[in-house]
């Protein structure tokens, strides 16, 4: 079955930070360009960062660049998002998705839930 | 504010057919054909159901289709069934600027 599956995910203070993680199961994770979308409470989806299969071609959305720091090991089929400088609005579900042909996300995760909250 | 606009919710009785607009701009929708459609069940991911702008996924019902004209991407189901009530979101590739954008989401009742 082809998976996604967040974590790392929690409560942090302004300021702080955290790190995601994304595991892959189930496809050649070393082939696809993998991407990290978030969404606030009762709010809509946003992009925020892209990482390719090779090269590392890396894309940041202008909210988190700066900030955020997307990074991948194929050796162990996860992506992950390093978060510093976290901010009240960056509260949100994160969802990391399989971006094949980087035309649309075909696979997503469950979603990981960070509340940043003093 | 979303960089895609679409109306906040439209509702249909089953059997009905329903269109979702998106309206973009000429650099995000008018440009590129890289229009994908989501729809989100409450506390649910997002699952893909139309990408470049009209290609189905294997497994996607063949009542979703979509289309594009100009700046406006659209959405319409058809054989409206009650467990199509959800969230649906357009999303286009916007170029090196600001890469992919989304659309505020569109509220689907089915009555």
């Amino acid at each position: 079955e082809v998976q996604l599956v967040e974590s790392g995910g929690g409560l942090v203070q302004p300021g702080g930070s955290l790190r995601l993680s994304c595991a892959a199961s189930g496809f050649a994770f070393n082939i696809y360009t993998m991407t990290w979308v978030r969404q606030a409470p009762g709010k809509g989806l946003e992009w925020i960062s892209y990482i390719s299969s090779i090269y590392n071609t890396i894309y940041y959305a202008d909210s988190v660049k700066g900030r955020f720091t997307i990074s991948r090991d194929n050796t162990k089929n996860s992506v992950f998002l390093q978060m510093d400088s976290l901010r009240a609005e960056d509260t949100a579900i994160y969802y990391c998705a399989r971006f094949p042909r980087q035309d649309a996300f075909d696979i997503w995760g469950q979603g990981t839930t960070v509340t940043v909250s003093s | 504010q979303s960089a895609l606009t679409q109306p906040a919710s439209v509702s249909g009785s089953p059997g009905q057919s329903i269109t979702i607009s998106c309206t973009g701009t000429s650099s995000d929708i008018g440009s590129y054909n890289l229009v994908s459609w989501y729809q989100q069940h409450p506390g649910k991911a997002p699952k893909l159901i139309i990408y470049e702008v009209s290609e189905r996924p294997s497994g996607v019902s063949n009542r979703f289709s979509g289309s594009k004209s100009g700046n406006t991407a659209s959405l319409t189901i058809s054989g409206l069934q009650v467990e199509d009530e959800a969230d649906y979101y357009c999303c286009s590739y916007a170029g090196r600027s600001a890469f992919w954008v989304f659309g505020g989401g569109t509220k689907l009742t089915v009555l």
